[in-house]
């Protein structure tokens, strides 16, 4: 069965603390690995798009990277504003319409 | 401004009464879906379409319709709405060359509570 898991769950970092999110995944025929930010009563909003392994993005204080088995999104130096969900998904399989969503890392950068 | 546009963003309905969930994008994607996000499940996808009056079923379609008549809408219909389908639902568009999910622009949401 196609899985996404995302971890840890929570993650509270004091401001310029770096850390990194993880998320594995256990499909057929990886198509691309996305992640969002999500910011509470919002709709999720595009960060990355990673296809293959051995990829890097980066966006500002972000960083995501991909294996192939797992992804991982670094935040160097986080700010307060940097706080929010962080999703990951999948989009796998011969029906590349098929998209999975892990359940997220809540993250809390306290000044 | 590009925009995803969900309405309502609140709704409280009982078992059994018919609603329906607007959903309206600016964009002119091709790709639009629809996600209900539940608490420790993440968003899972519930229905798709690829282009006007093409749709397909997500992972968890029992219990909801869509109809894709026009590009820009794509709406979501309970006919027999039941507790088990309180959650918050967010609508999405993507443009067409990279498939359904990529780059995806989300709505702000939907909250329904059947009781």
């Amino acid at each position: 069965e196609d899985q996404v898991t995302q971890s840890p769950e929570a993650l509270r970092l004091q401001e310029g603390e770096s850390s990194s999110l993880n998320c594995s995944y256990t499909v057929s025929g990886l198509r691309g690995l996305f992640w969002y930010r999500q910011d509470p009563g919002k709709g999720p909003e595009f960060l990355f798009t990673l296809y293959s392994a051995g990829e890097e993005k980066e966006k500002e204080r972000l960083k995501a990277t991909l294996t192939k088995k797992e992804s991982f999104l670094h935040i160097t130096a986080p700010k307060p504003e940097d706080s929010a969900t962080y999703l990951c998904a999948v989009q796998a399989g011969d029906n590349f319409n098929k998209f999975y969503f892990g359940s997220g890392t809540k993250l809390n950068v306290k000044p | 401004e590009a925009q995803v546009t969900q309405n309502p963003r609140y709704l409280i309905t009982v078992t059994g009464k018919k609603l329906t969930v607007t959903c309206s994008q600016n964009m002119n994607h091709e790709y639009m879906s629809w996600y209900r996000q539940d608490p420790g499940l993440g968003l899972r996808q519930i229905y798709y379409s690829m282009n006007v009056e093409v749709t397909d079923k997500g992972d968890v379609p029992e219990g909801y319709k869509v109809s894709r008549k026009e590009k820009r809408n794509f709406p979501l219909i309970l006919e027999s709405p039941s507790p088990n389908q309180t959650s918050l639902y967010f609508c999405a568009s993507s443009p067409r060359d990279r498939g359904v999910g990529t780059e995806a622009f989300f709505g702000q949401g939907t909250r329904l509570t059947v009781v």
